[in-house]
């Protein structure tokens, strides 16, 4: 069965903090996705990663970045969060056409 | 560039009608098309898939789509809803040669389904 996991499902960050998401997933995916959730906007793409130490920028990367140390493993960072910021992120993996998705993380920015 | 439009915020309908969800997509090349589902504080869960071959694909909870070349629409329907269907629901299209496997996805519908 397929199995994407997200560290937090909430987080309350302060402005200037330096906030780690973590996602992992056991399908053994080559490509590993992390989106941002906004009401009337759907899911836009911030970062992907094709591979170990290989990324992406996606639609909107500015104030963001993204680890890959572990094919399982792949982090989005936000270096100084801002309020803008505040959103549900999710993260998504797929091998051929269909990505899954992990339950997201809800993230405050206060 | 690829692009998805979902027209309708939101969809009404009475348990038991049949509902129907649009979706139109601009893409330069050959598509692939998805429908996903979103229940409350949830990640997406994958409905179903178009990829080739027969226009009329049927997914998981009683869905189905059609996919119109001509029209380039990709309607999600469900012959009989249920209250339990009620949830947001997004388009998603693919670009056949992206090996990434990027995905543009529509702002989302809201289904709400009355008892």
């Amino acid at each position: 069965d397929v199995k994407v996991t997200q560290s937090s499902r909430y987080l309350v960050k302060r402005t200037g903090e330096k906030v780690f998401l973590e996602c992992v997933q056991d399908m053994d995916h080559e490509n590993m996705f992390w989106y941002r959730q906004d009401p009337g906007l759907g899911l836009r793409l911030i970062y992907f990663s094709y591979d170990v130490k290989m990324k992406e920028k996606g639609d909107i990367p500015e104030g963001y970045s993204v680890s890959r140390e572990k094919k399982e493993r792949f982090s989005l960072i936000l270096e100084s969060a801002s309020t803008n910021q505040t959103s549900m992120y999710l993260c998504a993996s797929n091998q051929k056409q269909t990505q899954y998705f992990g339950p997201g993380t809800r993230l405050l920015v206060l | 560039a690829q692009s998805v439009a979902q027209p309708e915020d939101q969809v009404n309908v009475a348990e038991g009608n049949p509902l129907t969800v649009k979706c139109t997509y601009s893409v330069s090349g050959n598509p692939y098309l998805f429908w996903y589902v979103q229940y409350p504080n949830r990640g997406l869960q994958f409905l179903l898939k178009y990829i080739t071959g027969d226009n009329l694909v049927k997914g998981s909870y009683g869905f189905e789509a059609e996919f119109n070349k001509s029209q380039t629409s990709f309607h999600l329907k469900k012959p009989s809803a249920l209250v339990s269907d009620s949830a947001l629901y997004f388009c998603a299209v693919r670009v056949k040669d992206d090996s990434w496997g990027k995905l543009q996805f529509g702002a989302g519908t809201q289904v709400v389904v009355t008892p």
